[in-house]
């Protein structure tokens, strides 16, 4: 079945910190990936997404992540984090076809202490 | 602006008591769906459409219909709400076939209290 894990439940960063979210998936062919931010009591917001070609995808709010076959992941960075960074984060994933459905990870609580 | 708008934003209830919540897109697109979000699952899907008169179910359809008459509009209903339906729903929509750009929009969410 085709799903996306996010290992972490919650992570704890100091502001000015780098920062690194797992994103783990198990597609029968390679998947389009996702990862949304979502701030306390507001909807969802794309960060970035990968379709093809370059692993290194940017993306918004100085966001990157980084596509491994080898590894089934697609990790979220950012170099320095900002306090308001502080939201909850999920990956999400799309197998080819346009009547494939987004499946999403359980999220990670990311906290920022100053 | 290009939106999905859902209605209700926040809704408190009580079992059984009919409800349907809104959905409606702006941008002509043939797919939509229904999202609920709780706690520790992340997000998961409750049904969707392909097109007008077209949708099937998702993971976790038990309690929930809906129709799609028209393009632009999708709503979700709960025939007789059970607390365990206590959840917040998303309702996105994408364009059917694949333009290189399809990444789903959603809407505002909906907080839905069933007592």
């Amino acid at each position: 079945a085709q799903s996306v894990t996010q290992p972490d439940i919650h992570i704890t960063v100091s502001e000015g910190a780098s920062l690194e979210l797992r994103c783990n998936y198990s597609y029968g062919a390679t998947p389009y990936l996702f990862w949304y931010v979502q701030s306390p009591g507001q909807g969802l917001q794309l960060l970035l997404k990968y379709f093809s070609g370059d692993t290194l995808v940017q993306g918004i709010k100085g966001f990157e992540a980084e596509f491994k076959r080898s590894q089934s992941s697609f990790n979220l960075r950012k170099p320095s984090v900002h306090w308001s960074d502080a939201a909850e984060y999920f990956c999400a994933g799309e197998g080819p076809g346009t009547a494939s459905k987004l499946t999403f990870g359980t999220g990670t609580r990311l906290q920022v202490t100053l | 602006e290009a939106q999905v708008t859902q209605n209700p934003r926040y809704l408190i209830t009580v079992t059984g008591k009919k409800l349907t919540v809104t959905c409606s897109q702006n941008m002509n697109h043939e797919y939509m769906s229904w999202y609920r979000q709780d706690p520790g699952l992340g997000l998961r899907q409750i049904y969707y459409s392909m097109n007008v008169e077209v949708t099937d179910k998702g993971d976790v359809p038990e309690g929930y219909k809906v129709s799609r008459k028209e393009k632009r509009n999708f709503p979700l209903i709960l025939e007789s709400p059970s607390p365990n339906q206590t959840s917040l729903y998303f309702c996105a929509s994408k364009p059917g076939h694949f333009t290189g750009a399809n990444v789903l929009t959603f809407g505002a969410g909906s907080r839905l209290t069933v007592l």
